[in-house]
């Protein structure tokens, strides 16, 4: 059981648009801690896709996109593409003192 | 560039110890914190425990309390993980990350070692 809670799966057609949400709690998103976003292709290591709710690092086309509020945030995909078929992960801190991710959700382009 | 190079596959019987390296370049080893973060087969990512480099200083999630050593040698840049009493539910793949942005560990994993495969079976 994740602290952050994720879709385990959503799915869209080449050229549309996704967004994954991850939902916390007042100890963590809630409480101001920022959400950072991964993204892992099968076999791989995790790449870091946003952090700090929505900055992009360099390399990370403006097609990702992240946003923030309240206990929540999402990340949003636009004009999807084969290539980013993978799964997702948010991150935060938690006032337990500890890092959270969410369960991960897969992202499959029909 | 930041790198990060982690040892090799490790296969374990269960009680037994495995200790996972995690070699740094590219950026100034004691000044960032080091994250361990493991991924058991088709599952999700779990946060481990934290070292801060500069002094040793450790925290570790509540559920590797007492199982889980993190130590670092600044000659060689490398910090270590050891987890003690293995069983197969350890089976999975162990990454280090360091938070290169914030100087207190809290933020952001970038970039991520390539990831050590531990498997535990009799």
């Amino acid at each position: 059981q994740s602290v952050l809670t994720q879709p385990p799966s959503v799915s869209g057609a080449p050229g549309q648009r996704v967004t994954i949400s991850c939902t916390g709690s007042s100890s963590n998103i809630g409480a101001g801690y920022d959400v950072h976003w991964y993204q892992q292709l099968p076999g791989t290591a995790p790449k870091l896709l946003i952090y700090g709710n929505s900055n992009r690092p360099s390399g990370v086309p403006d097609r990702f996109s992240g946003s923030k509020s309240g206990t929540s945030a999402s990340l949003a995909i636009t004009g999807l593409q084969a290539e980013d078929e993978a799964d997702y992960y948010c991150q935060s801190y938690d006032s337990s003192l500890s890092t959270v991710f969410g369960g991960g959700t897969k992202l499959t382009v029909l | 560039q930041v790198q990060l190079v982690q040892s090799g596959a490790e296969v374990k019987k269960p009680g037994a110890s495995v200790k996972v390296s995690c070699k740094a370049s590219g950026y100034t080893f004691t000044s960032y914190y080091m994250h361990w973060v493991r991924q058991a087969p088709g599952q999700g990512l779990e946060w481990m425990g934290i070292i801060n480099p500069s002094g040793g200083s450790t925290s570790y999630a509540q559920k590797f309390q007492g199982r889980v050593t993190m130590t670092r040698d600044t000659s060689t840049s490398t910090v270590y993980m050891e987890l003690s009493s293995l069983r197969s539910e350890d089976t999975a793949v162990y990454y280090c990350a360091p938070t290169l942005r914030v100087i207190d560990g809290v933020g952001e994993f970038d970039p991520w070692g390539q990831g050590t495969l531990v498997t535990v079976s009799s």
